[in-house]
Formats: structure tokens, sequence, C-alpha cells
């Protein structure tokens, strides 16, 4: 079962415009998780969200956990090169009871940007 | 080094082959965890060790998988009889830890190292 589902899979773009990837899932999680990862490279962490409703920006990035805590985005405004990547999101839960230290992590966003 | 540290980076081996892949985390994180990579899929989780102790298992794919921990540093996951479906990137990750027991993913950013990829011929 795919807990969490990001879209669109795969996405290549041209230098300067905006884009939008999104993480979903039924299931409610008590914080998400952006990660990006380049060839060769092991993912590397962007942000945490953990309040529903939460909006964090880093840079051209903007980050929103929906209300209910069950799906998140990621807005990136004026891309660039740089910002090309696998963008994976991860979810902290689902809460079986008791403390939880899996992440659970989407199939990612293939991202490219093109000069 | 400052970092999550992996070896080898590639490893070919031949079906049946036994290999080992090593993990060396951040100094002073008590957590680690092991993930598999393969094309077209997510991280997968494989197991978590609180210091050399893994309280969870349950991601390891089969019998033929084990991973081990010492001294609340070092992890080497080992494949035995490796398969071709076994092929993929093995990922390690480290992180502070939650001294009451267990740990909260999310509060406590992963650190991942740049993985071993494993190809089985």
């Amino acid at each position: 079962t795919q807990l969490l589902e990001q879209s669109p899979q795969f996405l290549s773009i041209q230098e300067g415009e905006n884009l939008t990837v999104y993480c979903n899932s039924s299931s409610v999680f008590s914080s998400l998780q952006w990660y990006r990862q380049e060839p060769g490279e092991g993912p590397v962490l962007l942000v945490t969200v953990v309040t529903g409703g939460e909006v964090k920006k880093l840079k051209r990035l903007t980050f929103q956990f929906g209300d209910a805590r069950k799906d998140s985005s990621l807005h990136i405004t004026a891309a660039q090169p740089g910002d090309t990547g696998l963008y994976l999101c991860a979810g902290d839960g689902p809460y079986s009871g008791g403390s939880n230290y899996k992440l659970t992590f989407g199939k990612g966003t293939l991202l490219t940007v093109n000069p | 080094g400052a970092g999550v540290s992996q070896s080898p980076s590639n490893k070919v081996t031949e079906k049946g082959k036994d290999v080992e892949l090593r993990c060396d985390p951040i100094s002073g994180h008590t957590a680690l965890y092991w993930y598999r990579q393969s094309l077209g899929q997510g991280l997968e989780f494989l197991i978590y060790f609180q210091g050399n102790s893994a309280p969870d298992k349950s991601g390891l794919p089969s019998d033929r998988f084990s991973a081990e921990r010492t001294g609340g540093s070092v992890s080497t996951l080992t494949i035995q009889r490796t398969q071709q479906e076994d092929s993929a990137v093995y990922l390690c990750a480290s992180s502070f830890d939650d001294p009451r027991g267990g740990v909260l993913a999310g509060l406590y950013e992963q650190y991942f190292g740049p993985g071993t990829r494993l190809t089985v011929t």
C-alpha cells in the first residue's frame, strides 16, 4: 500500500517558471518532511512541517501542510537549473501507538529545470 | 568525517554471493536507519537501531538480510545469497534519538549517507 502519493512523477520546465508538486495521503501524519536528492547522493532535508495549515518558506520554496495533516505541497518560484533533483516527501507515522521512528517516503517527483 | 559515510559506493556481485555494506554515522547520533531505494520506488525502510539494539527489524525483506551495530557507531548490513531483486541503492541515515526511548522521526533530522549502489548480476 502506497501511503504517500506524489505528483507529478516527472516535471520538466524552463528556467524562470513556477511549479508546484504535491504529496497526498489518506493517512494523518504528525509531521511531514520534504527532501531533495541529487544523483549519487542521499536525500537532504529541506523542511519539516508539523502544524496543520502551516506554511514555511525557504527562499524561493514554499511548503504547505494541509489542515488535516494528510497532504502537503511544495511550490517553487522562478525555478533555476540548480533546483533540478528528486523531491521526496516523507511522513512521520502514521501512528499505531507509542513512539514512531519510521519515515514513510513517497516515490518522489523528478524535477528538471532547463536553462 | 562530518557526515554519514558508506562503503563501498558501488558493489557488483554475482547472484548467490554474500555482501556486506558498511555505514559510519555522524558521531554522537544514537539512532541509525537503513533504507533501500529501488528504481522508480521511494525509500523503503529496512531497520532502525537505537544504540546497538534493533527494536524493529520488520522492514527487512527476508531472512537473507541482517544488520548489526557495534559500539553504538558503525553498522553493517549483510545480504546473504544475493538475488537480482536485491539490486538497489542502500542508504544509511543517522540522527539524535529520544532519550526516553524510541524516536519521533519528524523531530530529529535524519542525515543520509551517499548510499551503496548494489548490482547483482
